[in-house]
């Protein structure tokens, strides 16, 4: 079946450092999601790529989908404190999700 | 307020004791989800249902039950089968089911053996 794999599974970075958490699937994807869950909350959803090689922003945030729709990786800039929290992506052709990449910003 | 409202937010099973985790949505959701969260671990699927009175296994559905009964509500049982329960439990509803519109989550409900 389909395994969705993300790297690293736990990162502790200096708040204005960047981060990087990386989402690799065996199979070719239809679409992926990015949802981030804050300690001791549910997941939310940030955003949708469904093209290939497709590129989007939010604000700090940098969302890409691989030019094969098997990979994908959200890029924080200068992270902040309040970007803590464990990030997950979920790929579509059936739906699974990643284990997540736990982000520790330290002031 | 449209969201998602899961009941109860903490739950205490006894051995060999069934257990509901509710949960309801007034986003006019056709699609419902139960996943089970563990410490490290990502969102494991339990059940899902795309339609009223129709439901689907997701990768871990041993243990436990559902139904959807209402388009509103998709309860969750966790029974006496499932040796070993203790996790975050999330439910998820989407416009429609499998496809690619987002997940809005509700808030959880930790279960634990006593």
């Amino acid at each position: 079946g389909q395994q969705v794999m993300q790297i690293p599974q736990y990162q502790h970075v200096q708040e204005g450092e960047d981060f990087t958490t990386y989402c690799n699937s065996s199979t070719t994807l239809s679409n992926i999601q990015w949802y981030k869950q804050r300690p001791g909350g549910h997941p939310v959803f940030l955003i949708q790529l469904v093209k290939s090689g497709e590129v989007k922003k939010q604000k700090r945030l940098t969302f890409q989908f691989g030019e094969a729709k098997k990979n994908s990786s959200l890029h924080i800039t200068a992270t902040q404190t309040t970007d803590v929290g464990t990030y997950f992506c979920a790929g579509y052709s059936t739906l699974t999700f990643g284990k997540g990449t736990m982000l520790l910003v330290s002031p | 307020d449209g969201g998602i409202t899961q009941s109860p937010k903490y739950l205490f099973r006894k051995e060999g004791q069934n257990v509901t985790l509710s949960c309801e949505q007034n986003l006019n959701h056709d699609a419902m989800y139960w996943y089970r969260q563990d410490p490290g671990q990502g969102l494991r699927l339990i059940y899902y249902s795309q339609i009223v009175n129709d439901f689907q296994k997701g990768d871990i559905a041993e243990g436990y039950s559902v139904s959807r009964e209402k388009k509103e509500s998709f309860p969750l049982t966790v029974t006496s089968a499932q040796k070993n329960p203790t996790a975050f439990y999330l439910c998820a509803s989407s416009p429609m089911g499998m496809s690619n519109q987002p997940q809005h989550f509700g808030d959880g409900t930790r279960l634990s053996i006593l």
